[in-house]
């Protein structure tokens, strides 16, 4: 299975952006790089996904490197809410199987 | 749009009893549906898929006796844990595709299953 490597947490301001960092250097050029976040207690909830371009949407954006190798899930202004644990998965297969990471923990302080 | 739920959201069984687990998606069709199983502060763990009308899929090291999946509609799976014992105790949660829809998934809130 193609992995996925980012940082076990980071910390970030209330009302500040959160960059979070992704790798996958063993990506394919047929698998789609999808995010999810996990909040405490709670099933995982979809942000994002992503191919070769950036991609926006009302949660947040993804920044995708040219050679496909690294990406960066972009928070634009942290709430408290946003605290969670996001992952970064390679979607490899066709039936939509996602294989979960450690993924980062995001801390947002008022 | 796009909800899934769960049902129970919470679970406690005696050891040697089994417990059953429905996934519904409330407002669409899914053609396929996700289970995963999560210990504390872990990460979660896919254990099976399940496609409508057809046996699921297991994951490797999922005992396919143990855990009995079935989907009997487009919007529904269960999940049987059988004969559950204590080590069995764990966050499940299911997700679902839309049918003819795009990549994402769409989760529900987990049953925590407790097994004394």
């Amino acid at each position: 299975d193609a992995k996925t490597t980012q940082p076990n947490s980071m910390e970030s301001n209330e009302e500040e952006p959160v960059h979070l960092p992704c790798n996958h250097s063993t990506i394919s050029g047929t698998d789609y790089i999808h995010w999810y976040r996990q909040l405490p207690s709670q099933g995982p909830e979809y942000v994002i996904h992503g191919l070769t371009s950036n991609v926006n949407n009302r949660m947040a954006s993804l920044a995708i490197a040219e050679d496909r190798k690294s990406s960066t899930l972009i928070l634009h202004r942290a709430t408290l809410r946003d605290a969670a644990v996001y992952y970064c998965i390679l979607l490899t297969d066709s039936w939509g199987k996602l294989q979960f990471g450690a993924g980062t923990q995001v801390v947002v302080t008022p | 749009g796009a909800v899934v739920s769960q049902h129970p959201s919470r679970v406690i069984c005696k050891s040697g009893t089994s417990v059953k687990i429905e996934c519904r998606s409330l407002d669409f069709q899914a053609t396929t549906m996700f289970w995963y199983r999560q210990f504390p502060k872990q990460s979660l763990m896919l254990m099976a898929t399940s496609n409508e009308g057809s046996k699921a899929t297991y994951e490797q090291g999922v005992e396919k006796d143990k855990f009995l999946i079935n989907h009997a509609s487009l919007t529904l799976s269960t999940l049987t844990v059988t004969s559950a014992h204590p080590e069995d105790s764990s966050f499940y949660i299911c997700s679902a595709r839309v049918r003819m829809g795009g990549h994402e998934q769409y989760f529900g809130p987990g049953t925590r299953l407790t097994v004394t």
